[in-house]
């Protein structure tokens, strides 16, 4: 069965310095890997996605991430934080086949940017 | 150009109470999804349908069922609240393995 780990529920970065948010997953099958914020108070919205193809995606907001299989990792960065990038990230993995397509999140990791 | 809506966003209840929140898509997604988030901010499926049929449903009270009148609509009904039904719950669509697009929220208060 898929899960996801992300290390760390609590990250906390000065504005303008690197931003490293961990993902490890376990899957039997290719994953379909996501990242996802949540700001305040809102639904969750897409920052980028990994199917199939080049391992380095990139996402909006400035924010990439690279997925390695042997290390079954899908760590998220940003080379320079933003205020505005405090918010809540979930790293997710697709669970199932045929057309039981359902997300399998992680525990969350609060992002906190410093002045 | 809302591309999933719920309301209400803020609902709350007595305990024992019977509620409903309404999901509405216009991306024209062929599935739909409820999640819940509870107070530690953990998401987790609790039902999904696809063109209107049932494709998965987690180990859920059937005190709560999913209602889904066309491929654009996925209500919630929830009978006999209790406090523990307290959360954050989340709408979402997408065609299968696609991205999922959430809806903003309804949290929901049992008193």
């Amino acid at each position: 069965a898929q899960s996801v780990t992300q290390l760390g529920s609590h990250v906390s970065v000065s504005e303008g310095a690197l931003v490293l948010l961990r993902c490890n997953y376990s899957s039997s099958v290719p994953p379909y890997l996501f990242w996802y914020v949540q700001y305040p108070n809102q639904g969750l919205q897409l920052l980028l996605k990994y199917t199939t193809g080049a391992t380095l995606v990139k996402g909006i907001n400035g924010f990439e991430a690279e997925f390695k299989k042997s290390e079954t990792s899908f760590h998220l960065t940003k080379p320079s934080a933003h205020m505005s990038d405090a918010a809540e990230y979930f790293c997710a993995v697709i669970h199932g086949s045929g057309n039981t397509g359902k997300l399998i999140f992680g525990q969350g990791t609060t992002l906190q940017v410093k002045p | 150009d809302t591309a999933v809506s719920q309301t209400p966003k803020y609902l709350v209840t007595q305990m024992g109470n019977d509620k409903s929140i309404k999901c509405e898509q216009n991306l024209g997604h062929d599935t739909m999804y409820w999640y819940k988030q509870d107070s530690k901010k953990f998401l987790k499926i609790m039902f999904s349908y696809n063109n209107k049929e049932l494709i998965i449903n987690e180990t859920v009270p059937n005190r709560f069922s999913p209602k889904s009148p066309d491929k654009a609509h996925l209500n919630l009904h929830i009978n006999s609240l209790e406090l523990g039904d307290s959360a954050v719950y989340f709408c979402a669509s997408s065609q299968i393995y696609n991205e999922q697009f959430f809806g903003p929220g309804t949290r929901l208060t049992v008193l």
